[in-house]
């Protein structure tokens, strides 16, 4: 079946830097989701893409549908302590009647 | 706006039992999905109501079933219960379209 490639699994960082993350599938998505977890918490929607190129930030996050429709990026510039969760990318697959497809995760650490 | 409500926030079942969880979706909603959620394995899809009919249904066994009301309200039974399926599990609702909104889940914990 559809896959969703997530990496990195798991990043640790300084509080101030830059991340970066990804998802790569083999197929073609018609929507790219990107969505926050904390702790003991349901995920959380930051971003919605829905054309291909198509980039969107939300504060300082930025995020990026591939032109190749099967991948996205997720960007967080000046990362603050309560950056700290799990981020999940999702893609609706382009027969709408199929269900989004979830990636893994990236666990994001941030060192004191 | 109220987001997805989910009831109770914590179980806590021995094996053999049954349980029933509640998911009440944004008002409006009318797409409501359950996923299971345990550590290292990610969101794993279990099913999807619209309109009262199961629209999409993942790979999991039969003692895992689910319905959804004509108010939209959604409830998801596992029945003899496992070990492994202690989960934190995880409601969301949409309009029907993509965007997803999950609540807070119920943490399920099966001894």
């Amino acid at each position: 079946g559809q896959q969703l490639n997530q990496s990195p699994q798991s990043m640790f960082i300084q509080e101030g830097e830059d991340v970066s993350m990804n998802c790569t599938s083999s197929s073609i998505f018609n929507t790219w989701l990107w969505y926050k977890q904390d702790p003991g918490e349901g995920p959380v929607l930051l971003i919605a893409l829905y054309k291909a190129g198509e980039l969107t930030s939300n504060g300082r996050l930025t995020a990026q549908f591939g032109i190749t429709r099967k991948d996205s990026f997720l960007n967080i510039s000046a990362s603050i302590p309560s950056d700290v969760g799990i981020y999940f990318c999702a893609g609706q697959p382009m027969n709408r009647d199929d269900k989004i497809i979830f990636g893994k995760g990236t666990r994001l650490h941030i060192l004191p | 706006k109220a987001g997805v409500t989910q009831t109770p926030r914590y179980l806590i079942k021995t094996r053999g039992q049954q349980v029933t969880l509640s998911c009440s979706p944004i008002s409006g909603h009318r797409s409501v999905s359950w996923y299971q959620q345990t550590p290292g394995q990610g969101l794993q899809f279990l099913f999807e109501y619209f309109s009262e009919t199961q629209r999409n249904k993942g790979n999991f066994p039969g003692r895992f079933s689910g319905r959804q009301f004509s108010n939209s309200r959604s409830e998801m039974n596992v029945s003899t219960l496992e070990l492994g399926d202690s989960a934190l599990y995880l409601c969301a609702s949409s309009l029907g379209g993509h965007e997803q909104f999950f609540g807070p889940g119920t943490r399920l914990t099966v001894l």
